[in-house]
């Protein structure tokens, strides 16, 4: 079946660092991939997606771009915040909208 | 708008006792999802409805889990009688397009604690 595994964590680093998350999958057919983040004390919010090969989702400064070939969507950010501090899920969507989701990612951004 | 509300926020009970789960997705939402997430693991999906109708219930774990969706509004999730592996965060969903380009918008979770 469908699953998804990305790198564990927990991810430190210092404010303005670079930051990846790995993410590979396994699916049948062409599923949508998405980046959620949930905030400490806060439920799970999109923060990304990408529905097709070679598309390239982005926001608040993230990327992810959907490698086929690879079946990666690992996630970026150039400079890291405070703020970023939060646990990432990598999820995918097969039929009928079922989210196959990752582990999560704790990030602990340091000032 | 509201968005997805679940109560409680955070339930301790021991085992063999019961709980009820609720959750209210955004009006208007016929896509109604329960995942679960256990000691920091992956989030497992668990059901589907779409209205009132189990689309999916693949995921849930044994017959000691009850989900039902009244009117195809909200939606509750009782575990009885509750057993110590049932521990962790129970997550409600909602969408209101079926298709596989569709975004879920999460409640904040409902923390179960098994004694």
């Amino acid at each position: 079946g469908d699953s998804v595994t990305q790198m564990e964590g927990p991810v430190t680093l210092s404010e303005e660092a670079f930051l990846t998350i790995n993410c590979t999958y396994t699916a049948t057919g062409y599923p949508s991939l998405f980046w959620y983040v949930q905030y400490p004390g806060e439920g799970l919010q999109l923060l990304l997606k990408a529905t097709k090969a070679d598309d390239k989702g982005s926001n608040k400064g993230f990327e992810a771009t959907y490698r086929k070939e690879t079946t990666s969507f690992h996630l970026e950010k150039g400079s890291v915040q405070v703020s970023d501090s939060a646990v990432y899920f990598c999820a995918l969507s097969g039929s009928w909208g079922k989210f196959q989701f990752g582990a999560g990612t704790q990030v602990v951004v340091t000032p | 708008e509201a968005g997805v509300t679940q109560f409680p926020s955070h339930s301790v009970i021991e085992k063999g006792q019961t709980v009820t789960l609720r959750c209210d997705p955004i009006s208007g939402h016929d896509n109604l999802y329960w995942y679960r997430r256990v000691m920091g693991k992956e989030i497992k999906f668990l059901l589907h409805f779409v209205k009132e109708s189990k689309q999916d219930e693949s995921g849930m774990p044994n017959n000691r889990f009850l989900a039902e969706r009244t009117g195809g509004t909200y939606s509750t999730l009782k575990v009885q009688p509750a057993e110590l592996e049932d521990s962790g965060v129970y997550f409600c969903a909602s969408s209101q397009n079926r298709l596989t380009t569709g975004e879920l918008f999460f409640g904040e979770g409902s923390r179960l604690t098994v004694l």
